[in-house]
C-alpha cells in the first residue's frame, strides 16, 4: 500500500543551524509532495511545497528537493530560530490511478526543538 | 481570504452517542476532505467530497460519513462512538484538481469518555 516514511522522529539543533529532515514514498505516481508545520493544539500549517515536474524550490529560509528515481525529498530549514520549533509532517498525494485526488499519505512527523 | 473554518473546537461525547463535525472549506474550493489524527496512529485519511460527491474514501469503518452541500460546506459524522474516536478531526480544502495546495483546518478536538 501507499506509504511515507520519515525521519528523524526528533530533532534538536541549536539557534542558527540548519536542520534537515527527510522522507520516503513508496507510489511511484504521487506528484505533489506538501510540507506541514504543526504548532501545539493547532492544525497543520502549510509552509512549502513541490510538485513533481520540479526537483527544487526555496522560499526564504525553507527549500524542499525531491527526487523522482528515488522516491525521496527533504526539507531543509537554514538560519533555524526559536519559533521554528514545532512537529514537521511531509506528505505525499494519492495516485490518480487510485482515485487519488486530494488524498494526502503523511509521514509520523519530526518534532523539531530549536534551541537558543 | 478567509482559512478553512471548523466547529465545533473542542467536544467531548460519552460512548455510544453520535457527533456531527462541521467544514467551511476556502471560498473557492471545491474539496473537502478529512483526517483523523491521533498519537498512536498520526494523520489518517477519512474521506474526500468534490462537488457533493464522496469522491475517495480511507480505511475506516462505515459509523464514519461524511457529506457535502451545494455551497460546498462539508459535515462528518460519527455514529456510535468508541472511546478509540478520541482525535483530532481535520478538514482540508483545495480546489479539487490533483496537485492543487491543500490547506487545513485548526481542527476539532473529540473526547470520548
Amino acid at each position: 500500500g501507499e506509504n511515507v516514511e520519515q525521519h528523524p522522529s526528533t530533532l534538536s539543533v541549536q539557534e542558527g543551524d540548519s536542520a534537515v529532515i527527510k522522507c520516503t514514498y513508496s507510489d511511484s505516481a504521487s506528484n505533489y509532495f506538501p510540507w506541514y508545520k504543526q504548532e501545539l493544539g493547532k492544525g497543520p500549517q502549510l509552509i512549502i511545497d513541490i510538485r513533481s515536474n520540479v526537483g527544487e524550490k526555496k522560499d526564504q529560509r525553507i527549500a524542499v528537493t525531491l527526487n523522482k528515481t528515488a522516491k525521496h525529498f527533504s526539507l531543509h530549514i537554514t538560519e533555524t530560530q526559536p519559533e521554528d520549533s514545532a512537529v514537521y509532517f511531509c506528505a505525499a498525494s494519492g495516485s490518480t490511478s487510485s482515485g487519488g485526488y486530494n488524498k494526502l499519505i503523511f509521514g509520523a512527523g519530526t518534532r523539531l526543538a530549536v534551541h537558543p | 481570504k478567509a482559512g478553512v473554518t471548523q466547529t465545533p473546537r473542542y467536544l467531548i461525547k460519552t460512548r455510544g452517542q453520535q457527533v456531527t463535525l462541521s467544514c467551511s472549506p476556502i471560498s473557492g474550493h471545491r474539496s473537502v476532505s478529512w483526517y483523523q489524527q491521533t498519537p498512536g496512529q498520526g494523520l489518517q485519511f477519512l474521506f474526500e467530497y468534490f462537488s457533493e460527491t464522496q469522491r475517495n474514501k480511507g480505511n475506516f469503518p462505515g459509523r464514519f460519513s461524511g457529506r457535502q452541500f451545494s455551497n460546498s460546506r462539508s459535515e462528518m459524522n460519527v455514529s456510535t462512538l468508541e472511546l478509540g474516536d478520541s482525535a483530532l478531526y481535520l478538514c482540508a480544502s483545495s480546489q479539487g484538481t490533483t496537485g492543487n495546495t491543500i490547506y487545513f483546518g485548526e481542527g476539532s478536538w473529540l473526547t470520548v469518555v
